[in-house]
């Protein structure tokens, strides 16, 4: 099944860049990288997504590496409301699943 | 745009008793719709993922079931509740081919059993 792997925790401080790696060695070739992050007691919120090309949006950039085993999510000047956990997924290939694992618990400090 | 709803937002139930937890989705049509459970301090647990209407797909066995009775409606049920049942449901949505389409979630159900 596809997997991610994501550090449990990160510490960042405030307006540095929070880099966040996700470890997805089994992706599929034309699977995208999904990231999403949570805070306490609510939906997870959609950051942004890729597959082969690096991605920028209003909230994130994403860089994926070439051989797409892996992703880092940069978040460029880190707020105290950037604290979160932090989702990367894949969707299982050939179906609609996507499987979330615990993702990265990241501390934006003051 | 695309809006989820989830209601209700807390819930607390006493073992033996049953469950519905409705959402609905507004502003797309065929979506893909999922049920995800979460307990304290974990990560998401899929549940249940429908493409189409009265097509379910269940992931985990359990004492729950879902159903798709209209497009954009997505049920969660079940006919006893057990203690092991408490958790933080969440519903999503995402387009109906799923290749590069993220999904979306509500602001999920606290179901506490007692």
């Amino acid at each position: 099944d596809a997997k991610t792997t994501q550090p449990p925790s990160m510490d960042c401080a405030e307006g540095r860049a929070a880099n966040l790696p996700c470890n997805h060695s089994t992706i599929s070739g034309n699977e995208y990288v999904y990231w999403y992050r949570q805070i306490h007691s609510q939906g997870p919120q959609y950051i942004i997504h890729g597959l082969k090309n690096n991605e920028t949006n209003e909230m994130a950039s994403l860089i994926i590496t070439e051989d797409r085993k892996s992703s880092t999510l940069i978040l460029p000047h880190a707020t105290l409301r950037d604290t979160a956990v932090y989702y990367c997924i894949v969707r299982v290939k050939g179906t609609y699943k996507y499987i979330f694992g615990t993702g990265t618990r990241l501390k934006v400090l003051a | 745009s695309q809006t989820i709803h989830q209601w209700p937002a807390t819930l607390v139930q006493p073992v033996g008793s049953p469950l519905s937890l409705e959402c609905t989705v507004e502003g797309t049509s065929n979506p893909n719709l999922y049920w995800y459970r979460q307990a304290a301090g974990r990560g998401l647990q899929l549940l249940f993922y429908s493409v189409g209407i009265g097509q379910i797909s269940s992931e985990v066995p359990q004492n729950l079931s879902a159903s798709r009775p209209q497009d954009r409606q997505f049920i969660l049920s079940s006919k006893k509740l057990l203690l092991s049942d408490s958790g933080f449901y969440l519903c999503a949505w995402s387009g109906p081919t799923g290749v590069g389409q993220p999904q979306h979630f509500g602001d999920g159900t606290r179901l506490s059993i007692l």
